[in-house]
């Protein structure tokens, strides 16, 4: 079975400071790997997919497949990016339910 | 387009009552999922929809039950309820085959 580890519950960075969110996952075959956001009192979006290999409000993500690892990153961060922040993977090329981790409390210090 | 829509958005009940929590996905949208999230164990995924028929299963005990109608729409139900059944209860809905998921704003149920 698929497995979705964030090691950080609670990050803090300064505004301005490059972010890092971590994931890494484990499945032995193709996944597709997700970042989902949710912003105060906010559902939760989708903020960007591996597939897609888009920057979204900054971030990025790479899949990293030799270090099963699908990192959030953003150079310089602002305060409204400030949120929490679960990263998820799908089995089989996407086709399948989501698996999510427990989620990084991402804080912005102004 | 309208999102996920779920009602109620609050509940309060006892010990030992039994509640169902109702989810409309996007038009067009047959898979539905459903999640339950806590701050000690993040999302953890319940059970999923496609077509009227449950494909998925998480690991939870069997009060935790749910159904989808002719119209994508649907329930979930939790009888016995326990205290730690607290928790937002998270609706997403996704077109058939395709993983990115649409949220509602979630059913946030109070166990007393």
């Amino acid at each position: 079975a698929q497995r979705v580890t964030q090691p950080e519950k609670l990050l803090s960075v300064f505004k301005g400071a490059p972010v890092e969110l971590k994931c890494n996952y484990s499945y032995s075959g193709s996944p597709e790997l997700f970042w989902y956001v949710q912003y105060s009192r906010q559902r939760l979006q989708l903020l960007l997919r591996h597939i897609s290999r888009e920057s979204i409000k900054g971030f990025t993500a790479d899949l990293n497949k030799g270090e099963t690892s699908f990192h959030l990153k953003k150079p310089f961060a602002q305060e409204e990016d400030s949120a929490m922040y679960y990263c998820a993977l799908s089995p089989n090329f996407g086709n399948e339910k989501l698996t999510f981790g427990t989620g990084t409390r991402l804080t912005i210090i102004p | 387009k309208a999102g996920v829509t779920q009602t109620p958005r609050y509940l309060i009940k006892t010990r030992g009552q039994q509640v169902t929590l109702s989810c409309s996905p996007i038009s067009g949208h047959r898979s539905v999922s459903w999640y339950q999230q806590t701050p000690g164990q993040g999302l953890q995924f319940l059970f999923e929809y496609f077509s009227e028929t449950q494909r998925n299963k998480g690991n939870f005990p069997g009060r935790f039950s749910g159904r989808q109608f002719s119209n994508s729409r649907s329930e979930m139900n939790v009888s016995t309820l326990e205290l730690g059944d607290s928790a937002l209860y998270l609706c997403a809905s996704s077109l058939a085959g395709a993983a990115e998921a649409f949220f509602g704003q979630g059913t946030r149920l109070t166990v007393v």
